[in-house]
């Protein structure tokens, strides 16, 4: 089974502090996401990366960062947490075949709630 | 424009009440559509792709169909232990995934 494990379940954090997400998977996914979720908006992308190094803006990169050093973990940067930044935030992974175009599913880790005061 | 609904948003139901959730969508070039489930305070989990038209896939008391418009995820004889939010989610391209908003249901013993 996949499993994608994100480091807190729970943050609590100061508006202009610097935060880090940290995600790690342990199937070999080139690919890692991180959405956040919040009522009544349903899923967005923030940002995807396909390997090292490599990442895409998604919906809303605006005021996010992200780091990807080793295939298995993919990190979420506040450069300066604001309120408006409270969420749950998720990472998920899946594999992308060039043969036949599709994406495996996405896998998802427990979450993060973030929690900016 | 590419979109995903989900109807209802929310459904409650008695113990043993079957019934059906519904995705429809607007994607062009679909590429797969994924269903999942979602308990409060966690990630989703998914539980099953479907690629083509006419295709179903079973788990439990759950069955999922497709059509080249919508899906539908078949709840038959619900416990209160499935009881969730259910997701549908299409891939639309290289990593592109477009989610539904969700159906909230609740199964009353």
């Amino acid at each position: 089974d996949v499993k994608v494990t994100q480091s807190s379940r729970y943050l609590v954090k100061r508006t202009g502090e610097k935060v880090f997400l940290e995600c790690v998977q342990d199937m070999d996914h080139e690919n890692m996401f991180w959405y956040r979720q919040d009522p009544g908006l349903g899923l967005r992308l923030i940002y995807f990366s396909y390997d090292v190094k490599m990442k895409e803006k998604g919906d809303i990169p605006e005021g996010y960062s992200v780091s990807r050093e080793k295939k298995e973990r993919f990190s979420l940067i506040l450069e300066s947490a604001s309120t408006n930044q409270t969420s749950m935030y998720l990472c998920a992974s899946s594999l992308y075949s060039t043969g036949t175009l599709y994406n495996s599913p996405l896998h998802f880790g427990n979450g993060t709630r973030l929690t900016v005061t | 424009e590419d979109q995903v609904t989900q109807s209802p948003e929310a459904l409650r139901l008695q113990e043993g009440e079957s019934s059906s959730l519904n995705c429809s969508y607007t994607v062009s070039g679909l590429r797969g559509l994924f269903w999942y489930r979602q308990d409060p305070g966690k990630g989703p989990e998914f539980l099953f792709t479907l690629y083509s038209a006419g295709e179903e896939k079973e788990k439990e008391r759950l069955k999922a169909t497709l059509t080249k418009k919508e899906s539908f995820l078949h709840i038959t004889a619900p416990k209160p232990e499935d009881s969730a939010t259910y997701l549908c989610a299409v891939q639309a391209g290289f990593n592109k995934f477009y989610f539904g908003s969700g159906t909230k249901l609740n199964v009353k013993p």
